[in-house]
């Protein structure tokens, strides 16, 4: 699976949208983009997931650019329960079902 | 909503005891599952996949004699730490996919492992 670049940590005011990057340049054309969070203490939680168009839940916006070399999450409105690390996580579609967990962005949300 | 559940939360034993977590779907069944390790200030690695009514893959360094993976329902998967030793005091994750593709893997809230 391609490998992908996060920042360490971010912070983001309370209320505002965070905007979390992740770089994955090598990514393949049968392989998807996931995110999921990890708050303190407790197991990942799945965000969502895209290929190549813009994907929305009611959790998280994802944006993926048109060469599928780097992708954002957008948390519209962040409050303080979104303080988590966050990890961008690419899988090939068929056969290999791991995830690779890298070290992820560490978002707090500032009050 | 896909739900993975994990047992025990938390577990405190002594030195060579071997300890038993459970990991289930609740709601959906799972051909595969998954076992990850976590230690503090580190990110997820996975230990082994647990697959249904065969013997299990384990990771490059994970001793399969230590870390005994039993996948015997579609809902249940079973890690035992044989003979615990305090440097195998960590948190414990599961996780399962409810389908092929594209669907996502959910995870247990975890298993958080101490020995004394």
């Amino acid at each position: 699976d391609a490998k992908t670049t996060q920042p360490t940590s971010m912070d983001c005011a309370e209320g505002r949208a965070a905007n979390l990057p992740c770089n994955h340049s090598t990514i393949s054309g049968n392989e998807y983009v996931y995110w999921y969070r990890q708050i303190h203490s407790q197991g990942p939680q799945y965000i969502i997931h895209g290929l190549k168009n813009n994907e929305t839940n009611e959790m998280a916006s994802l944006i993926i650019t048109e060469d599928r070399k780097s992708s954002t999450l957008i948390l519209p409105h962040a409050t303080l329960r979104d303080t988590a690390v966050y990890y961008c996580i690419v899988r090939v579609l068929f056969g290999n079902e791991k995830l690779t967990f890298g070290t992820g962005t560490r978002l707090t949300i500032i009050p | 909503g896909a739900v993975v559940s994990q047992h025990p939360s938390w577990v405190i034993c002594k030195s060579g005891t071997s300890v038993k977590i459970e990991c289930r779907s609740l709601d959906f069944q799972a051909t595969t599952m998954f076992w990850y390790r976590q230690f503090p200030k580190q990110s997820l690695m996975l230990m082994a996949t647990s697959n249904e009514g065969s013997k299990a893959t384990y990771e490059q360094g994970v001793e399969k004699d230590k870390f005994l993976i039993n996948h015997a329902s579609l809902t249940l998967s079973t890690l035992t730490v044989t003979s615990a030793h305090p440097e195998d005091s960590s948190f414990y994750i599961c996780s399962a996919r409810d389908g092929p593709g594209v669907q996502p893997q959910h995870f247990g809230d975890g298993t958080r492992l101490s020995i004394l």
